[in-house]
């Protein structure tokens, strides 16, 4: 089956940095890749996505890059504010089975002032 | 649109009960729900997929017997834990989606299970 890896598994920025979190997967068939964002105890939220024909996609100041050959996803997020501290999931699925989601580990992203 | 609710948000049970979580999608037709489990500081792992009006299908290393999951409609997916122990103590999360190539997972915000 699918298996996603997600580095690094915390990373501290100031406030207005840049914050880079990346994934990898191994199974070439997938093709659907979303990324999550998660505050305790609550549901994860669907931040952007990006589909397999497409290599890179931008949402203000969210963006996130696909290479294919290499199997490996990354999200960027310039700017960053305090709001933006929370978990980073990435995950995988192969769309048309039923939307199946491999998650990656976590990423605890902590902005600071 | 695409709301996903749960019911309870969370429930503490004793050891040896069962305990039922609801799982509904309020404004759309949930053709497959997926349950997902996440200990503290963990990821989400999926426990098993469900499609309306069929058996659920189980993740390797998930009790089927333990862990009874219903879709018998396509707006409602039910999770029981049975026999509950200490150790299934977790945040169990559900999602649905809206048919075979709908690529989207809808989330719902999650029950906190305790058991003592």
């Amino acid at each position: 089956g699918e298996n996603v890896e997600q580095h690094p598994s915390t990373l501290s920025v100031q406030e207005g940095d840049s914050a880079v979190i990346k994934c990898t997967y191994s199974d070439s068939a997938s093709n659907y890749f979303p990324w999550y964002k998660q505050e305790l105890g609550k549901r994860p939220q669907l931040i952007i996505d990006i589909r397999s024909n497409v290599g890179e996609k931008k949402d203000q100041r969210i963006a996130v890059t696909l290479n294919k050959t290499a199997k490996h996803f990354s999200l960027h997020i310039t700017e960053t504010q305090p709001e933006d501290s929370a978990v980073y999931f990435c995950a995988a699925s192969m769309i048309g089975t039923a939307s199946k989601l491999t998650f990656g580990t976590g990423t605890r992203l902590q902005v600071t002032l | 649109g695409a709301v996903v609710s749960q019911h309870p948000s969370w429930v503490i049970c004793k050891s040896g009960t069962s305990v039922k979580i609801e799982c509904r999608s309020l404004d759309f037709q949930a053709t497959t729900m997926f349950w997902y489990r996440q200990f503290p500081k963990q990821s989400l792992m999926l426990m098993a997929t469900s499609n309306e009006g069929s058996k659920a299908t189980y993740e390797q290393g998930v009790e089927k017997d333990k862990f009874l999951i219903n879709h018998a409609s396509l707006t409602l997916s039910t999770l029981t834990v049975t026999s509950a122990h200490p150790e299934d103590s977790s945040f169990y999360i559900c999602s649905a989606s809206s048919g075979t190539f709908s690529y989207e997972q809808y989330f719902g915000p999650g029950t906190r299970l305790t058991v003592t």
